[in-house]
């Protein structure tokens, strides 16, 4: 079982649309939850932090849920430029500083 | 704030040659940096994590002598591709932390290498 999951799409939304994405991850000891996006041939570009109370940036709203394991996100409204990879990530438990990348979840927004 | 740089953007090399690759925090103190590689449509892959002043913890499969990592400041991390040949052609990236912030990873832009 690979330490985060995602589904890999892509996820064709029509503009406007509400999307979310989950993803699920192994250590249950694990503390920091993160979501990224990464657009084609460009760095990832950290999105936002996942709080346990769970957590909303504008359109955006993240949630954890620890007896699951398992984080989510969701974007309401969204816009053509929403259309990139989004990456679940999670702290490397008893390492130094070290994330745990998922392989991305494509999402694609078609006007 | 949090901004990291990343030089040289691309670059282009023959095979056997040697690439060295900056990478620097630019408005706040790395204790620690991250080497990425990322072939296309592949996922990020951990090289190797760096703290000032010591040596580089590199991840399995991933060759110490061939990828030299010095993190000699705070601000400053680099690597070094050394005799390199076209399978190290690929997206290297890195990352730092700045220790208090957490585990939140900011990301330089990325240096494409394409070994000829």
């Amino acid at each position: 079982r690979k330490e985060v999951e995602q589904d890999p799409g892509p996820f064709n939304v029509p503009e406007g649309a509400t999307v979310a994405f989950n993803c699920t991850y192994s250590n249950s000891a694990s503390q920091s939850f993160f979501w990224y996006r990464q657009d084609c041939r460009k760095e990832p570009k950290l999105l936002m932090s996942v709080y346990s109370s769970g957590n909303e940036d504008g359109r955006f709203t993240a949630q954890l849920n620890r007896a699951s394991q398992y984080i989510s996100l969701l974007i309401r409204d969204s816009k053509l430029s929403d259309s990139a990879t989004y990456l679940c990530v999670v702290n490397r438990v008893d390492s130094n500083y070290q994330l745990i990348w998922g392989a991305g979840t494509k999402l694609i927004i078609k006007p | 704030g949090a901004v990291v740089s990343q030089h040289p953007s691309w670059v282009i090399c023959k095979s056997g040659t040697s690439v060295k690759i900056e990478c620097r925090s630019l408005d706040f103190q790395a204790t620690t940096m991250f080497w990425y590689r990322q072939f296309p449509k592949q996922s990020l892959m951990l090289m190797a994590t760096s703290n000032e002043g010591s040596k580089a913890t590199y991840e399995q499969g991933v060759e110490k002598d061939k990828f030299l990592i010095n993190h000699a400041s705070l601000t400053l991390s680099t690597l070094t591709v050394t005799s390199a040949h076209p399978e190290d052609s690929s997206f290297y990236i890195c990352s730092a932390n700045g220790g208090g912030l957490g585990y939140e990873q900011y990301f330089g832009p990325g240096t494409r290498l394409t070994v000829t």
